[in-house]
């Protein structure tokens, strides 16, 4: 088991540039999630996909796109990158089924990227 | 604001000490409640877990964590910390009954010294 892996893990972009950002989990999980962590500001929830097919913004989805390819597969696109993206990125899976409690998150071991 | 506060930027211990990291949330209902820790260029990992029942939680690596109803806090706690130990920890509160919507505290940063 690989758990949560995350492509590439790190990038530079100019701005303007666009980029997805890969992320696969090979744990069945119905739940997966895009965070970006900055310093002193903890993690972020940009984009999340409670299941196949279905996408919901998070706290700060200003400048990004996700797309849940399938149920393993959640991508998170930058259009237009600006040095405010520069950041960590985190992707995140989980299983979840209603009424029931929430299962923890499992963390990839991130994207760091520069937008110049 | 609902919030979840982690007031110590930075702590550092002796091997050997004892630790307490602070956590306070402010959402009416009693969330779910996690600790996570990170360590230098890794992902998060869940430590321990708060759902319900026994307001004490043990988690992996010797740590435990208090819930404090009164206080709106989870505390984690560790008796005697490794070098290993050293690493950011986060609390994370997942308000939304469940469904994963989960706010994480801005980290405490540990170093433990010889």
């Amino acid at each position: 088991n690989a758990g949560v892996t995350q492509t590439p893990k790190f990038q530079v972009l100019k701005t303007g540039q666009s980029m997805t950002l890969q992320c696969a989990q090979d744990m069945n999980h119905n739940s997966m999630y895009w965070y970006r962590q900055d310093p002193g500001m903890g993690l972020r929830l940009i984009y999340y996909s409670a299941s196949e097919g279905t996408t919901d913004k998070g706290e700060v989805p200003n400048g990004y796109n996700v797309s849940r390819l399938n149920k393993r597969e959640f991508s998170l696109r930058l259009e237009s990158a600006a040095p405010s993206q520069t950041s960590v990125y985190f992707c995140a899976s989980s299983a979840v089924r209603e009424g029931l409690p929430v299962y923890e998150q499992y963390f990839g071991p991130g994207t760091r990227l520069t937008v110049t | 604001a609902q919030s979840v506060t982690q007031p110590d930027i930075h702590i550092t211990v002796s091997e050997g000490a004892s630790l307490e990291l602070r956590c306070n949330y402010s959402y009416g209902a009693t969330p779910y409640l996690f600790w996570y820790v990170q360590s230098p260029g890794q992902g998060l990992q869940l430590l321990l877990k708060y759902f319900s029942g026994d307001t004490l939680v043990q988690g992996i690596k010797g740590f435990e964590a208090e819930f404090k109803r009164s206080q709106s806090s989870f505390n984690l706690r560790k008796p005697s910390v490794h070098w290993s130990d050293a690493a950011e920890y986060f609390c994370a509160v997942d308000h939304s009954g469940g469904y994963q919507k989960v706010t994480f505290g801005t980290g405490t940063k540990l170093q433990v010294i010889p």
